[in-house]
């Protein structure tokens, strides 16, 4: 696709339910971040994969959010047992370089409610 | 550590008159300095960056803005705005090496409201 795509679009779950979220980056970008935006506040920074390798990981808020890129290319950002708090837009972006300050390319984001 | 304030969290403009977004950061190293946009329904767009070099630089769509090192601000200007410019603006910084070089810290927003 032309540009990076996140499904779902929306996903409503209930307390201590499992997500996934999933993001096709744009093809060849080697950088890939998820951040995560509260209603009504700017996205925060989750993770950083350079390729496969997961270089930076301190902004996930507990160790119930898991996050992989196995191939280098889609990623999964996994939530266990979520909680109310966990309510967000979850936006991933990629970049072509390995760093993430250049330009990034954000996707639409994936929408949670946890009730 | 970094972080920004965005000074303003909705703008009411009338089309055709100018708008200027406030920005002000805090950083211990270095940054560079980002305005992004948000359509709704969309992902989040880069308008313009500051890296290095000229202080005011220029971006997509009409819009500019200022470096103040000394004040430690980035606003954002459009001399005359159109109803499609209505969004969510973001005011962002990262560092520029290491570890502060591979994330963004954004700003709480700005919704920009065109009126006819």
């Amino acid at each position: 696709g032309a540009g990076v795509s996140q499904s779902p679009r929306y996903k409503v779950a209930k307390r201590g339910q499992d997500v996934a979220l999933r993001c096709d980056p744009i093809s060849g970008h080697v950088s890939l971040f998820w951040y995560q935006q509260a209603l009504g506040q700017g996205p925060e920074f989750l993770t950083y994969f350079q390729n496969e390798a997961q270089l930076d990981k301190s902004g996930l808020p507990s160790d119930r959010f898991f996050a992989e890129r196995p191939e280098g290319s889609v990623s999964t950002l996994k939530i266990q047992r979520t909680q109310q708090e966990d309510s967000a837009v979850y936006l991933c972006a990629s970049s072509p370089r390995g760093t993430g300050n250049e330009k990034l390319f954000f996707g639409s984001g994936t929408q949670l409610s946890v009730l | 550590a970094q972080s920004v304030t965005q000074l303003d969290s909705q703008v009411p403009v009338f089309e055709e008159a100018p708008v200027e977004l406030r920005c002000n950061y805090s950083s211990s190293v270095s940054v560079y300095l980002f305005w992004y946009v948000q359509y709704p329904n969309q992902g989040l767009q880069l308008l313009l960056k500051y890296l290095s070099g000229s202080t005011l630089v220029k971006g997509i769509n009409g819009f500019e803005a200022e470096f103040n090192k000394s004040q430690t601000s980035f606003h954002l200007r459009k001399p005359s705005v159109h109803i499609s410019d209505t969004a969510e603006y973001f005011c962002a910084v990262s560092g520029k090496t290491g570890a502060a070089g591979n994330k963004l810290t954004f700003g709480g927003g700005t919704r920009v409201l065109v009126k006819p």
